[in-house]
């Protein structure tokens, strides 16, 4: 099965470093995201880790330990705008026969960020 | 940047009544997803399908859920007899290989159905 464990809720100041952890526990694994999804509508891409270490992507960067079941999301110089919900998500192993592959979301994070 | 593009925005029906909700997934796509999200819930996976049959589901999507690609754009997803618990938000997604991509999918911006 899998599951997948994030805080429910965050908040943090504008100008600051928030980071927003996942841990999972899952039966196959082929690369984590994290979206992030606004009140109302639909999740957007923001990072994508399949190996182990960190990514970054201006503001936004993203860490990803494969033996700790770990991925945690960083936001740099927070902004008024970045208030939303933050979704860890899954992708489960690769299917060779053909068909895509679900991803299994966690819970989200609302991140609130204040003045 | 291309789009996923789902009608309708928004659709209340009563009880019993069937619903179909569209998606038009980016042209060069070849896989497709139908995700819900029960309001203040997680996004859950529905199905997936690919070269004209669903390749996965989960237990939600059961004997009242169906998907169709009817024609070379379109992909739906029929409720036949709505129930008060399927009220959410319905994402369609699509993506481009069977897993590879670093960029997951792409979703639609969502259809909210109400049931009442």
């Amino acid at each position: 099965g899998q599951n997948i464990d994030q805080p429910t809720e965050m908040t943090a100041t504008e100008g600051a470093i928030v980071q927003i952890n996942c841990t999972y526990q899952t039966s196959g694994f082929n690369g984590l995201f994290w979206y992030q999804q606004h009140a109302g509508e639909a999740p957007t891409f923001l990072s994508y880790n399949v190996l182990d270490g960190l990514e970054e992507k201006g503001r936004f960067s993203s860490f990803l330990s494969r033996s700790k079941g770990y991925s945690y999301l960083l936001l740099k110089e927070l902004q008024m705008k970045d208030s939303a919900s933050y979704l860890c998500a899954v992708r489960g192993e690769r299917v060779l026969t053909g068909g895509g592959n679900k991803l299994t979301f966690g819970t989200g994070t609302q991140l609130k960020v204040e003045l | 940047e291309p789009e996923v593009t789902q009608t309708p925005s928004h659709q209340v029906t009563q009880m019993g009544q069937e619903v179909i909700l569209r998606c038009v997934p980016i042209s060069n796509h070849l896989y497709f997803y139908w995700y819900r999200q029960i309001l203040g819930q997680k996004v859950e996976f529905l199905v997936s399908f690919y070269n004209n049959e669903i390749s996965e589901k989960s237990e939600i999507f059961d004997d009242q859920f169906s998907v169709e690609r009817p024609d070379g754009s379109n992909f739906t997803l029929k409720i036949r007899s709505t129930k008060l618990e399927d009220s959410a938000m319905y994402f369609c997604a699509s993506s481009e290989d069977e897993g590879a991509s670093p960029y997951g999918y792409t979703f639609g911006s969502g259809t909210r159905l109400t049931v009442v």
